[in-house]
């Protein structure tokens, strides 16, 4: 079946810090790939997607590129702000009448 | 534009009581969701509706049900409630499935003693 794995949080990361949090995922064919953001007593809400290899998802500073031959989608951002503390998701789409797979988060936590 | 509003917020029950959590969306989606979300495990997927009058289940439908009488809601009951049903409850949208992002509300957190 399809999956997604992310890397253990939480990652605590000083502000102006780079950001990187590693995603892979198995599937069968050419999934949809996203980063969900979550922010404290909030719902998820989409960050950037992806929708065929070798795409670049971007928004707000965060960009992911779709690797196919990696099956990868790590999020990364150059400078991470407070503001930039939540819950990360990682999810695939794989299309037709399959549904979307999350990974299980990753907790960021940026001090000033 | 309100998204996708969900109520109550927060709910304590007792083993054994009932409850509807109720979901509405103003964006005219054919598709919503309904999640479950625990600590550490992502979010598994309970119910799904591809329009009104069309329901399905997801991963983890025991212990549920739902129904979808029109296009802007879609509640989920939970009958006989038990502590493993403890956990925060998503309902959300999206306007079709493949490429196109969910839009989610902003959750309910039941507790079952």
């Amino acid at each position: 079946g399809n999956s997604v794995t992310q890397m253990e949080g939480p990652v605590t990361l000083s502000e102006e810090a780079f950001l990187t949090i590693n995603c892979t995922y198995t599937a069968t064919g050419y999934p949809s790939l996203f980063w969900y953001v979550q922010y404290p007593g909030e719902g998820l809400q989409l960050l950037l997607k992806a929708t065929k290899a070798d795409d670049k998802g971007s928004n707000k500073g965060f960009e992911a590129t779709y690797r196919k031959e990696t099956t990868s989608f790590h999020l990364e951002k150059g400078s991470v702000q407070v503001s930039d503390s939540a819950v990360y998701f990682c999810a695939l789409n794989p299309g037709g009448y399959q549904k979307v797979t999350f990974g299980t988060g990753t907790k960021l936590q940026v001090i000033p | 534009n309100a998204g996708v509003t969900q109520t109550p917020k927060f709910r304590i029950l007792k083993i054994g009581q009932s409850m509807t959590l109720q979901c509405t969306q103003d964006m005219n989606h054919n598709y919503m969701y309904w999640y479950r979300q625990d600590p550490g495990m992502g979010l598994k997927l309970i119910y799904y509706s591809v329009g009104a009058g069309i329901t399905d289940k997801g991963e983890v439908p025991n212990g549920y049900n739902v129904s979808r009488s029109t296009t802007e809601d879609f509640p989920l009951r939970l009958e006989l409630a038990a502590p493993s049903q403890t956990s925060v409850y998503f309902c959300a949208s999206s306007e079709r499935e493949g490429t196109y992002e969910q839009y989610f509300g902003p959750g309910t957190r039941l507790t079952v003693t």
